[in-house]
Parts: structure tokens; C-alpha cells; sequence
């Protein structure tokens, strides 16, 4: 398995809004809708922040949000903030419970 | 409160063996599957190996297959990897990471990890 492909960084000014590219293949990320991302704090435990695509975990805010098209799945940070500067990786469902994830991507706040 | 912590890290030298243990308490471990996922440096997240609650369905990366044995003893709400035959690709931080519940599709708590160093 191949790891997925995510941009190596993004960034954004506070408030503003930015977007996470995830893409694989039609064994991984077309093939379940099975997506999850995790936004990790180095030195911390990762954090899943959406699962099943496009579902949010409690006490997650409402400003993650989870989408796909076919074999790209996306995540979208929205009104930015401080504490959102971290890691990101994605992960997708890949069959027979193993698991893929993202080459990972840092977000900035400016 | 869902707590993992991971321990048995350190620096072997290639081709040497470590054993990493997950100590879990909050949950009813013995309900739940359980992973190892692996960031090595400058690297990705990589999952390494699953195992299913009553340890009949085990898993592995192509790239541990032969070399890591995953286990567990429901009885400690322990999880422990065997690595044998360490090189220094191995060389990362190993967390363990709990499968959700419902359909075991992603990881829901993890622990903050333990480092391996692999190195002469």
C-alpha cells in the first residue's frame, strides 16, 4: 500500500479558511467511506477530528469539516485559529482491517 | 477518562529486538481492537499491525510482516509489539491506538507514544 498523497503544507490567516487534499486510489480512499483525519500536536497524542468521511467526533468544533469525490477526500479548517497549527493527517480503510495514511500536512497560522 | 500510554522504547542496535507495551485504563479493554501506528522521522503516519479483541484476527504492514509480533492480555489491558530483526527504517516513535467501536474503520484514542531508535 501506498501512502496517500496530501500537500506537504498550507497555511492561513486567522479567520480565514483552508483545505487538505487527501488523494489515493480506488483500494483505499474510492473504494470505502472510510476516511478519518487527525490532527497531531508534535509531542501529543493524535487527535481524530473526523471519521467516515465527514463525520465529527464530540467536542470537536463545528469549523472541521470532511468531504470526497471519488478517490480525493478533503478536509476544510475554517475560521482558522491559533491552536489549529499542527499536523494533519489523513487515513483511509484499505480492506481486511489495514489501514493507509497521508504523507501528512503542516498547517500555519500566519 | 480513555488513557493509552506506551513504554519498552529505547535504542537497540540493528538487527536487535525490543518488546513495546500499551497500557490501557477508562474503557473495557477487552471490547475493543487495538493498533500500533508508527511516525518516523521526517516521515507520515504508518500503521503497523491490528488485533482484534479476543486476538484471533491479526493483522500486519508489509513492511514489519515477519520481523513484529503483535499480542495482548486482556486480563493486564495490555497490548505489547514484538520487534525482532529492527533495522534502522524502524527507527520512530510508536504509538498504540484504539479501533472504534462500531466498525473499527479508524482510531479513536491514542497514546502519546514511545520512541525507538535504531542505531550502531
Amino acid at each position: 500500500q501506498s501512502a496517500l498523497t496530501q500537500p506537504r503544507s498550507v497555511s492561513g490567516s486567522p479567520g480565514q479558511s483552508v483545505t487538505i487534499s487527501c488523494t489515493g486510489t480506488s483500494s483505499d480512499v474510492g473504494g470505502y467511506n472510510y476516511i478519518s483525519w487527525y490532527q497531531h500536536h508534535p509531542g501529543k497524542a493524535p487527535k481524530v477530528t473526523i471519521y467516515d468521511d465527514s463525520k465529527r467526533p464530540s467536542g470537536v468544533p463545528d469549523r472541521f469539516s470532511g468531504s470526497k469525490s471519488g478517490s480525493t477526500a478533503s478536509l476544510t479548517i475554517s475560521g482558522l485559529q491559533a491552536e489549529d497549527e499542527a499536523d494533519y493527517y489523513c487515513c483511509s480503510y484499505a480492506g481486511s482491517y489495514t489501514y493507509v495514511f497521508g504523507t501528512g500536512t503542516k498547517v500555519t497560522v500566519l | 477518562e480513555v488513557q493509552l500510554v506506551e513504554s519498552g522504547g529505547g535504542l537497540v542496535q540493528p538487527g536487535g529486538s525490543l518488546r513495546l507495551s500499551c497500557t490501557a485504563s477508562g474503557f473495557t479493554f477487552n471490547t475493543y481492537v487495538m493498533n500500533w501506528v508508527r511516525l518516523a522521522p521526517g516521515k507520515g503516519l504508518e500503521w503497523v499491525s491490528y488485533i482484534s479483541s479476543p486476538s484471533n484476527a491479526i493483522y500486519y504492514a508489509d513492511s514489519v510482516k515477519g520481523r513484529f509480533t503483535i499480542s495482548r492480555d486482556n486480563a493486564k489491558n495490555s497490548m505489547y509489539l514484538q520487534m525482532n530483526s529492527l533495522r534502522a527504517d524502524d527507527t520512530a516513535v510508536y504509538y498504540c491506538a484504539r479501533g472504534d467501536y462500531l466498525r473499527e474503520t479508524y482510531f479513536d484514542y491514542w497514546g502519546r507514544g514511545t520512541l525507538v531508535t535504531v542505531s550502531s
